[in-house]
């Protein structure tokens, strides 16, 4: 079966801080891959999205980045967190229709 | 003008009530419609799809009105265990069909 992972589950990094989130999927092949961000009382928001390793494309200009090293992992990073970056980051994987969310990381950024 | 738009609630009903929840669009060439379910600190996990005829899936029932760019889930004889968020959300048509999630609906079912 389709599995996915997230870590860490939660973080508390200080503003100015790299950050660097996992996101790993197993039971599927060439996955297309997705970074949402889930701020308190609003909807997801696309940031991310990879049809395949090292395609990623960017849906909203910030200062996330996002890598694809292999087939199956997807990264999320940041090079110097800002506080507005605090939120609940999700790793979804799935067609361009139905999509399945991994556990998330909660982030807060002081 | 958000794309989608959703009330916030919270909804808060007795158990064995029927809540109706609406959600509307704004892009009329959005093509495709889903309810996910959103438990509290959790992630969002597929409830239903919405097709132009209607659909029921037990006790749920979901239905589009296209000319009036709304979506609708009903919840009939709620459980307790229907307490979370619901989110509506559309396909945007392009080069790269998009996911667009409204902000959800809040629903608490009390004994």
């Amino acid at each position: 079966s389709q599995t996915i992972h997230q870590w860490p589950a939660t973080l508390v990094q200080p503003v100015g801080s790299p950050l660097s989130l996992e996101c790993t999927v197993e039971g599927t092949s060439n996955p297309n891959l997705y970074w949402y961000r889930q701020a308190a009382g609003r909807g997801l928001q696309l940031l991310f999205y990879s049809v395949g390793i090292g395609q990623i494309s960017s849906e909203v200009p910030q200062n996330l980045s996002a890598s694809r090293p292999q087939d199956r992992q997807f990264i999320l990073s940041s090079k110097k967190l800002l506080l507005s970056d605090s939120g609940f980051y999700l790793c979804a994987f799935g067609g361009q229709e139905t999509q399945y969310f991994g556990p998330g990381t909660r982030l807060l950024v002081l | 003008r958000k794309e989608v738009e959703q009330d916030p609630g919270p909804f808060n009903v007795p158990e064995g009530a029927t809540v109706a929840f609406n959600c509307t669009y704004s892009n009329s060439a959005s093509q495709s419609f889903f309810w996910y379910r959103q438990d509290c600190r959790k992630e969002p996990k597929l409830l239903m799809s919405v097709y132009s005829s209607g659909n029921e899936d037990g006790r749920f029932t979901a239905q589009l009105n296209r000319a009036s760019q709304y979506i609708s889930l009903l919840i009939r004889d709620s459980k307790l265990s229907d307490s979370a968020t619901y989110l509506c959300v559309v396909i945007r048509q392009g080069g790269y069909n998009k996911l667009i999630f409204g902000a959800g609906t809040r629903l608490a079912v009390h004994p």
